[in-house]
């Protein structure tokens, strides 16, 4: 079946420790995307790639990192600088250009102890 | 910064009602989007509404665009308990691929 595949589903981290989100997709989707999701807030852009080996910050960049290194893949890893990294990590690509539906994974839930 | 909000912010409706859910935004858009979150999963794309469109229909969905008022509007007809879940508006700002999204509508549709 062809889909977004995110994981792990729930991730607990310490604090000080760097987390890796992983993303695949075999949708063949050029475009893929990073967005946090808190309570009451809605999603926020972290990070977004349009081809392989670019990508751009989005709003809230701060404290992550992402590589792009092949087209089906678009990890995001979750540094120790990010001040408040607890939050639910959804992942998304689209295929029709930067205007199309966005097909999301079903999400990571990070929660830092 | 949010770009649409969404009114109201959650909404009660017994089963067979309509619910409408309104979206607002600030600068010019290229397309908005709507989609749907069924608590603690993915987001599934809804509907697409163009900028130069003023009304679009998906089954039980009925979407509405206003570029001078900058507002939307998603009404669901008839609606069923699996209509139950979070709803979002998202706008297409035309500034290389960014989608901009609401702080969404929660709907629960009592049986």
């Amino acid at each position: 079946d062809g889909g977004i595949t995110q994981s792990p589903k729930y991730l607990f981290r310490k604090e000080g420790q760097n987390v890796t989100l992983s993303c695949e997709q075999n949708l063949n989707h050029d475009a893929m995307y990073w967005y946090r999701q808190d309570p009451g807030q809605g999603l926020r852009l972290i990070y977004y790639s349009q081809i392989v080996n670019d990508f751009q910050k989005g709003d809230i960049a701060e404290g992550y990192s992402v590589s792009r290194e092949k087209k089906e893949s678009f990890p995001l890893t979750v540094t120790s600088a990010q001040k408040n990294p607890t939050a639910f990590y959804l992942c998304a690509s689209t295929a029709t250009g930067p205007t199309g539906e966005l097909f999301f994974g079903e999400g990571s839930r990070l929660t830092v102890l | 910064s949010q770009q649409g909000e969404e009114d109201p912010q959650a909404l009660s409706i017994q089963e067979g009602e309509n619910a409408t859910m309104n979206c607002s935004y600030k600068t010019s858009i290229n397309n908005l989007q709507w989609y749907r979150q069924n608590s603690g999963r993915g987001l599934v794309h809804l509907i697409l509404i163009r900028s130069n469109e003023r009304e679009k229909h998906s089954g039980r969905l009925r979407v509405t665009l206003d570029t001078s008022k900058k507002s939307s509007s998603l009404l669901i007809t008839a609606s069923r308990a699996a209509d139950t879940a979070s709803y979002f508006c998202a706008t297409d700002l035309n500034q290389g691929g960014k989608l901009i999204f609401g702080q969404g509508t929660e709907l629960s549709v009592k049986p």
